[in-house]
């Protein structure tokens, strides 16, 4: 069983348009995030949240609305896609929120033309 | 403002050599340190944490050692395999906030046979 599954693997959209990522976790953590590796690869924090409650909303565009319905998923919508969104964006979760032995999903790459 | 710095060069060693990657940091006083394996088109996977009083980790052919006075935190991974390959990722917590972790860009390393 994967641990941390994200979906789409895959993302292709024109400017402009809406679309979401979902993630789930069968781990029982308690805290799930969003990072984004851009092209350069650094990996990047956007939101975490712990127990369906956001705890850290980084410096992200109002357009990217994250959404966790339990504490075992974490979807990340976005609105109006720009070409800059462009990048893997990845689901992660850990078991507390002090960031220690985080697990990754496999990443959707989104390709924004 | 706080920086981590990897090797952006790839690392190509013999198979059965040890390699020695490197990650150093600025401007801080870390409480722990993590890597993480990363392999092309998947999330990255947690390797090992050492914390700040902690002067070396190992499990099984991984050692990990962290210099708090040079800043620094060296990966070994001994008796190399070409399934070693793969971009290894530094993480610490943040300066600002230790609910947020601040990721290396990552070194290549190639092992060949």
């Amino acid at each position: 069983d994967t641990a941390v599954s994200q979906t789409p693997k895959y993302l292709v959209t024109q400017m402009g348009n809406d679309k979401s990522i979902k993630c789930e976790q069968n781990l029982g953590h308690d805290t799930m995030y969003w990072y984004k590796q851009d092209s350069k690869k650094f990996l990047k924090i956007m939101f975490s949240y712990n127990n369906k409650e956001l705890i850290i909303n980084e410096t992200v565009p109002n357009r990217f609305s994250p959404k966790s319905p339990d504490k075992a998923h974490l979807n990340l919508h976005i609105n109006s896609l720009e070409l800059g969104d462009s990048a893997v964006y990845f689901c992660a979760s850990s078991r507390a929120t002090t960031n220690e032995k985080l697990f990754f999903g496999s990443g959707t790459q989104l390709s924004v033309l | 403002s706080q920086k981590i710095e990897q090797n952006s060069e790839a690392l190509n060693i013999q198979e059965g050599k040890t390699a020695t990657l490197t990650c150093n940091y600025t401007n801080y006083s870390p409480a722990y340190l993590q890597w993480y394996r990363q392999d092309p088109g998947r999330g990255p996977v947690f390797l090992l944490l050492i914390r700040e009083n902690e002067k070396e980790k190992r499990k099984e052919r991984l050692k990990v050692t962290f210099d708090t006075t040079l800043k620094q935190s060296l990966f070994h991974i001994t008796a190399s395999q070409p399934a070693d390959s793969a971009t290894y990722l530094c993480a610490l917590p943040r300066m600002d906030s230790s609910y947020k972790l601040i990721f290396g860009s990552g070194t290549r390393l190639l092992v060949r046979p």
